[in-house]
């Protein structure tokens, strides 16, 4: 089955510098990607939506100039946290986009654990 | 403003039994909806697809129902195993996919 692959699992970074976390579909072409982040018991909250070779759409109230995504190819996209601060310690998930017959189906990744100290 | 709900936050039942979760919706119906599973420091991993026109969807111990007129589906687990035990989520989105809309997730608990 289609495999979405994120990267690192997880990270543990000083306050005030910047954390890259990369999400990869592994087997099929993801002509869009979704980022999201999850705190403890609630559920997953979209940021932003991006699209291979086009600025991503970010939800209201995501500061897209501290979370800057990139959607460079149609297997990559990268989330980077920047100037973190101990607030932005949460669960990163990404997803992409598949189409089949179906309809499409989202995959997710495993998810990065990002702590800032 | 599109709003997913699953009220019930955890469900606890006995091994064997079916479990059965809810996922509303308001405003508009959606052109699928989709049911997830998220065991604790991972993500969702996808279970079932269910179309607006389809009533009906079974993949071996899973059902979904989907009742546009009450806005609601329904996901059942048959005899369920402690295994089962995750949080499940309902997502929402349109023809264009362009969006998903998550319920907040139901916690099972399957006691052997």
């Amino acid at each position: 089955g289609a495999v979405v692959s994120q990267h690192p699992s997880w990270v543990i970074c000083k306050s005030g510098t910047s954390v890259k976390i990369e999400c990869r579909s592994l087997d099929f072409q993801a002509t869009t990607m979704f980022w999201y982040r999850q705190f403890p018991k609630q559920s997953l909250m979209l940021m932003a939506t991006s699209n291979e070779g086009s600025k991503a759409t970010y939800e209201q109230g995501v500061e897209k100039d501290k979370f800057l995504i990139n959607h460079a190819s149609l297997t990559l996209s990268t989330l980077t946290v920047t100037s973190a601060h101990p607030e932005d310690s949460s669960f990163y998930i990404c997803s992409a986009s598949a189409r089949g017959g179906s309809g499409n189906t989202i995959y997710f990744g495993e998810g990065s654990w990002l702590t800032v100290v | 403003s599109q709003k997913t709900e699953q009220n019930s936050e955890a469900l606890n039942i006995q091994e064997g039994k079916t479990a059965t979760l809810t996922c509303n919706y308001t405003n508009y119906s959606p052109a699928y909806l989709q049911w997830y599973r998220q065991d604790p420091g991972r993500g969702p991993v996808f279970l079932l697809l269910i179309r607006e026109n389809e009533k009906e969807k079974r993949k071996e111990r899973l059902k979904v129902t989907f009742d546009t007129t009450l806005k609601q589906s329904l996901f059942h687990i048959t005899a369920s195993q402690p295994a089962d035990s995750a949080t499940y989520l309902c997502a929402l989105t349109r023809y264009n996919f362009n969006k998903f809309y998550f319920g907040s997730g139901t916690k099972l608990n399957v006691k052997p």
